[in-house]
């Protein structure tokens, strides 16, 4: 069964800094994988899907990377903003488009 | 992008009452929708598959008969959680992508958060 790791759990950061949040999937044989945000007690809003056949997508200040075969994907924002703050959460698309899910990065970005 | 809408968006009911969930496919066609929950601080975990016309597949150690799933038509799929106890309570999404076959975007509704007294 796919497992997802999201790392760091939370992060907290300045106004404006770059940042980086991490995912890692054991099974390297994926359709696609997702990037969402969640704020608190509403649902997801996808950010950016990437194909396997891809390497990168890109939105605005975000860049989602993608290593199939390393089972590795990371989320870049530039310049990060206060209303950047949200839960990020990967999401793996394994199995006929079950989607399997880390656990998140809670973001704080401090004005 | 495709909506996909959930109705109620908060529930709060009784212990040992029947609770529907609906997911909608607003603009498209939907054969195949999701249905994921969330525990509080938690990820989501995929509960099953809802199949248009047939029986949904559910993941291992999620029970079939508590959490009831009907997708009767190409844009609505069901979840009734039966008999609810407290320990169901939780917030449930759906999902559903708007194309045939495997590697499209998944499309998720806003959520329900259940509230079991």
């Amino acid at each position: 069964k796919q497992e997802v790791t999201q790392i760091p759990a939370a992060l907290s950061v300045p106004e404006g800094e770059n940042l980086v949040l991490n995912c890692s999937f054991t099974d390297s044989a994926i359709y696609n994988l997702q990037w969402f945000r969640q704020d608190p007690g509403k649902g997801l809003t996808s950010l950016l899907l990437i194909q396997s056949s891809q390497r990168e997508q890109t939105s605005g200040r975000l860049n989602a990377s993608l290593d199939k075969s390393s089972g590795r994907s990371t989320l870049y924002i530039a310049a990060s903003q206060p209303g950047d703050s949200a839960t990020y959460l990967c999401a793996v698309n394994s199995n006929f488009n079950k989607f399997y899910f880390g656990s998140g990065t809670k973001l704080n970005v401090k004005p | 992008g495709a909506v996909v809408s959930q109705h109620p968006s908060r529930v709060i009911c009784k212990s040992g009452t029947s609770v529907k969930i609906e997911c909608r496919s607003l603009d498209f066609q939907a054969t195949t929708m999701f249905w994921y929950r969330q525990f509080p601080k938690k990820s989501l975990m995929l509960m099953a598959t809802s199949n248009e016309g047939s029986k949904a597949t559910y993941e291992q150690g999620v029970e079939k008969d508590k959490f009831l799933i009907n997708h009767a038509s190409l844009t609505l799929s069901t979840l009734t959680v039966t008999s609810a106890h407290p320990e169901d309570s939780s917030f449930y999404i759906c999902s559903a992508n708007d194309g045939a076959g495997v590697g499209n975007e998944q499309f998720f509704g806003p959520g329900t958060r259940l509230t079991v007294l």
